[in-house]
């Protein structure tokens, strides 16, 4: 059983199309990501949720928009894309405490989006 | 340059053997954890092990073992007795105290493991 859930799992669209990608995590944690995973590239953190308050967003363009309406849910709304934001799309969640890098701050992922834009 | 890096594209060992699997890291921060994840050809990130820049002892889940020698800043992942099931892309990753909560990613090393 996967603490964290994310759907749809295969995705292809255009580039003139709206989607979103949700991601759903019941392990209670406080905390909530997106990464996005290219061949041959290191994942890239691209948006950061702590308590549904943004903390980070990494230089991602505005055709991305996170959306976090609380602590379990958090999507990730896709408009006018290009077709090098083909990926792998990966959601984590983990909980946040006083001293980060600590094993509690462990982040856990959900399955993963693959993205296609034709 | 680069905070984590893999130096190992692909790895390939027989059942029953014992692998490891390179990570090194570059950071100034005095506190900072290092995570191995396991990543099969599904897709997901499976979390394996940690090891705390504080820690004294190298850390062990199961079969997975981390020799942590932070003087050389390396966090090698030691997967003992190998199984079919442990084919996957393996990749290490840091984070730092001051840098927040986010994972600063390798660029990985895929293991295939043969009969």
């Amino acid at each position: 059983e996967t603490g964290v859930t994310q759907t749809p799992r295969h995705l292809v669209m255009g580039m003139t199309n709206k989607k979103s990608l949700k991601c759903e995590q019941h392990l209670g944690h406080n905390a909530m990501y997106w990464y996005k995973q290219s061949a041959k590239k290191p994942l890239e953190l691209m948006f950061v949720y702590n308590f549904k308050e943004q903390t980070e967003n990494n230089s991602v363009p505005s055709r991305f928009s996170p959306e976090c309406p609380n602590s379990s849910h958090l999507f990730l709304h896709l408009h006018t894309l290009q077709p090098e934001d083909s990926a792998l799309y990966l959601c984590a969640s983990s909980q946040d405490g006083d001293i980060a890098g600590g094993i509690s701050n462990t982040q856990y992922f959900g399955p993963g989006t693959r993205l296609t834009v034709l | 340059a680069q905070k984590i890096t893999q130096t190992q594209p692909g790895m390939f060992v027989q059942e029953k053997e014992a692998v490891t699997l390179d990570c090194t890291y570059d950071t100034s921060d005095p506190s900072y954890g290092l995570f191995w994840y396991k990543q099969p050809s599904s897709g997901e990130m499976i979390f394996l092990i940690y090891q705390g820049s504080y820690d004294q002892q190298n850390a062990t889940e199961g079969r997975y073992s981390l020799n942590f020698q932070k003087a050389r800043k390396s966090a090698n992942l030691v997967i003992s007795a190998s199984q079919l099931g442990d084919s996957a892309m393996y990749f290490c990753a840091m984070r730092e105290n001051q840098a927040g909560t986010a994972l600063i990613f390798g660029k990985g090393t895929t293991l295939s493991v043969s009969s």
